[in-house]
């Protein structure tokens, strides 16, 4: 049963220090997201990849996040400086965009999360 | 960009057949219906995902009307495991003609025993 890997399960950092958060899609998937989920946001898209390429980050604090694919089998999502408000669930999830007859589609296999807590 | 509205919470039984409405007025042409599952401490995890009409398979079934602004998840006789949040999505391929999936509220269902 394939499924999407993430590490760590959980963090806790001081403020100011760099977190750097790992997934692996599932093999044969060629899109990626990250996600962060907080009680008073809800699920939150922060960035996409499809095929590698990044196509959509504008959900990313962009001085202090980046995400990257350094190849098909790992996402990277790194904070750096981290700050408390950055305390979520972060989630990446896989997905595969086939053809369902109407048009392309696209279905997200979520990863277990990782739970960061910035103090 | 498709938005759609659910209910914020729902109460249910065991045994009871729950079915929660979504709506999604500006759905476009291609776009299709997808349903999330998420429990606590857990990402969403995909239900079913359907186009019109209806659409089965061993978990839930998805109803959706010939005008395509709302749709119906059907549980049949939950359990308290289907204890969960259950987002609605509407859209195509993330980049698919500029669409964008983006996850609401979600209805939180609560089954009690």
């Amino acid at each position: 049963d394939a499924r999407v890997t993430q590490t760590p399960r959980h963090k806790v950092t001081e403020m100011g220090q760099e977190v750097t958060m790992r997934c692996q899609p599932i093999l044969g998937h060629n899109t990626v997201f990250w996600y962060r989920q907080t009680m008073m946001q809800g699920l939150e898209l922060l960035a996409y990849f499809r095929n590698r390429a990044p196509l959509d980050d504008s959900g990313m604090p962009k001085d202090r996040f980046s995400a990257e694919m350094p190849d098909a089998t790992l996402a990277t999502l790194k904070i750096q400086p981290s700050e408390p408000r950055d305390s979520a669930v972060y989630f990446c999830a896989s997905g595969l965009v086939t053809f369902l007859g109407r048009g392309l589609g696209e279905t997200q296999y979520f990863g277990p999360g990782t739970r960061l807590l910035v103090l | 960009l498709a938005k759609t509205t659910q209910p914020i919470s729902m109460d249910s039984y065991e045994g009871q057949e729950v079915n929660i409405t979504c709506s999604h007025n500006n759905i476009a042409t291609n776009d299709y219906i997808t349903w999330y599952q998420q429990f606590p401490s857990q990402g969403p995890r995909f239900i079913i995902q359907g186009y019109k009409t209806k659409v089965t398979n061993e978990v839930a079934s998805l109803f959706i009307p010939a005008d395509r602004k709302s749709s119906t998840l059907s549980l049949p006789r939950v359990s308290l495991s289907d204890t969960a949040v259950y987002y609605c999505l509407v859209g195509g391929a993330f980049y698919n003609q500029g669409g964008k999936l983006i996850f609401g509220q979600g209805t939180e269902l609560s089954v009690k025993p």
